[in-house]
């Protein structure tokens, strides 16, 4: 079974910290993702990554970069956190040989209060 | 703006009866399409899904149906039971990159 980790279940920053939330999946898939849940607005993509180095702007960049230095491991930082990044966030995972429509596994989640 | 829409923020259904959740999308280009179930302080998984050159997929009590010409995508859970309480949530990709629907909560009363 794909195990796609994140780091932190609960995390509180305070305004204006530089925040790192970390994600780590054992499965070798390619394809790696950032998003955000809040309620009424579904889960929206903030960042995706289809290999190491490599990263592309979802439909919520702004306030947010991410890092992929290694092919299990993605990194989403919030460069000077805000009130209104507070949020669960969510980390997925898939397959991207064997063509792109592969199923996204997730991770728990990391519920993010920024004050 | 919302490229795939659950318009039922929830539904509650007598164990045993059918749920029929429903999920509407703009986007032509979508060629894929998912449903995912997510229960409270976990991550959503993957239940089932379908492709554009399919128009119904099984999978045990699950069915997925698509409509292309409506843009209409419904997920049928027959016989529902109390372990289906969740969120559901659809989601449509083209490529790479997916759009979730803002979710619907199951509940099936016992």
């Amino acid at each position: 079974d794909v195990k796609v980790t994140q780091s932190s279940r609960y995390l509180v920053k305070r305004t204006g910290e530089k925040v790192f939330l970390e994600c780590v999946q054992d499965m070798d898939h390619e394809n790696m993702f950032w998003y955000r849940q809040d309620p009424g607005l579904g889960l929206r993509l903030i960042y995706f990554s289809y290999d190491v180095k490599m990263k592309e702007k979802g439909d919520i960049p702004e306030g947010y970069s991410v890092s992929r230095e290694k092919k299990e491991r993605f990194s989403l930082i919030l460069e000077s956190a805000s009130t209104n990044q507070t949020s669960m966030y969510l980390c997925a995972s898939s397959l991207g040989t064997g063509g792109p429509n592969q199923p996204q596994h997730f991770g728990d989640g990391t519920r993010l209060s920024i004050l | 703006d919302q490229q795939v829409k659950q318009n039922s923020p929830s539904l509650s259904v007598q164990e045993g009866r059918i749920s029929i959740l429903n999920c509407d999308y703009t986007n032509s280009m979508f060629d894929y399409f998912l449903w995912y179930k997510k229960y409270p302080a976990e991550g959503p998984t993957f239940l089932i899904s379908i492709s554009s050159i399919k128009d119904k997929n099984e999978d045990g009590r699950f069915t997925v149906f698509l409509n292309k010409s409506a843009k209409h995508l419904s997920l049928h859970i027959v016989p529902s039971q109390p372990g289906d309480s969740a969120v559901y949530f659809c989601a449509a990709s083209a490529g790479n990159q997916f759009y979730f629907g803002t979710g619907t909560s199951l509940t099936v009363i016992p």
